[in-house]
């Protein structure tokens, strides 16, 4: 069965600080696979998504980035972090017609 | 950019009332809608994934219509309890890759 590993489960960085969060599966090949976050008081916004490896679409402008080095790995970085990068961060892996998602990051930039 | 929209955005209720939350997304490209049920900063738990027009789900007490024609979903509880409190989800499967979430609506169910 696949399963989904995100990490880590909390974090807190200073303002300007690099970002570096990783999103693994295992149990399929060439799988798609999607970033999101909560902001505060919001609901779960789509920040990018992947079909294959090298392969990224953003949806929103934004201070972050992601990245497909292989084919079961995701990762969503960020050069400098600001203020308003805080927020809960999922990382989802689609089979057919659902979707599974990893156990969260909870990022908070101070 | 695709809008799903949820209403209402908040619903307090009593222990064993029976409630109801609406889901509106475009009627265009539909593949599948997706109910959720979330607690903050924890994975969301799937509840439903309906894919065709008058199709009825239930889970317990929990049920769900879908009308992809007219683009709305509707999510039922039936005599609602303290741990049914959560925030609900639902989610539009467009063909050709993206889920776009609603904004959810939060319920409160007092003991």
């Amino acid at each position: 069965s696949q399963t989904i590993h995100q990490w880590p489960a909390t974090l807190v960085q200073p303002v300007g600080s690099p970002l570096s969060l990783e999103c693994t599966v295992e149990g399929t090949s060439n799988p798609n696979l999607y970033w999101y976050r909560q902001a505060a008081g919001r609901g779960l916004q789509l920040l990018f998504y992947s079909v294959g490896i090298g392969q990224i679409s953003s949806e929103v402008p934004q201070n972050l980035s992601a990245s497909r080095p292989q084919d079961r790995q995701f990762i969503l970085s960020s050069k400098k972090l600001l203020l308003s990068d805080s927020g809960f961060y999922l990382c989802a892996l689609r089979i057919l017609y659902g979707y599974t998602f990893g156990s969260g990051t909870r990022l908070t930039v101070v | 950019i695709l809008n799903v929209e949820q209403s209402p955005q908040s619903l307090h209720v009593q222990e064993g009332d029976s409630t109801n939350f609406t889901c509106s997304f475009p009627s265009s490209n539909f593949y599948a809608l997706h109910w959720y049920r979330w607690e903050t900063a924890k994975s969301p738990e799937a509840l439903f994934v309906m894919t065709l027009n008058g199709d009825e789900k239930k889970k317990g007490r929990i049920s769900a219509t879908l009308n992809t024609k007219e683009g709305y979903s509707y999510l039922y509880i039936k005599g609602s309890q303290p741990e049914d409190s959560a925030t609900y989800l639902c989610a539009f499967l467009e063909y050709g890759n993206k889920l776009v979430f609603g904004a959810g609506t939060i319920l409160r169910v007092k003991s």
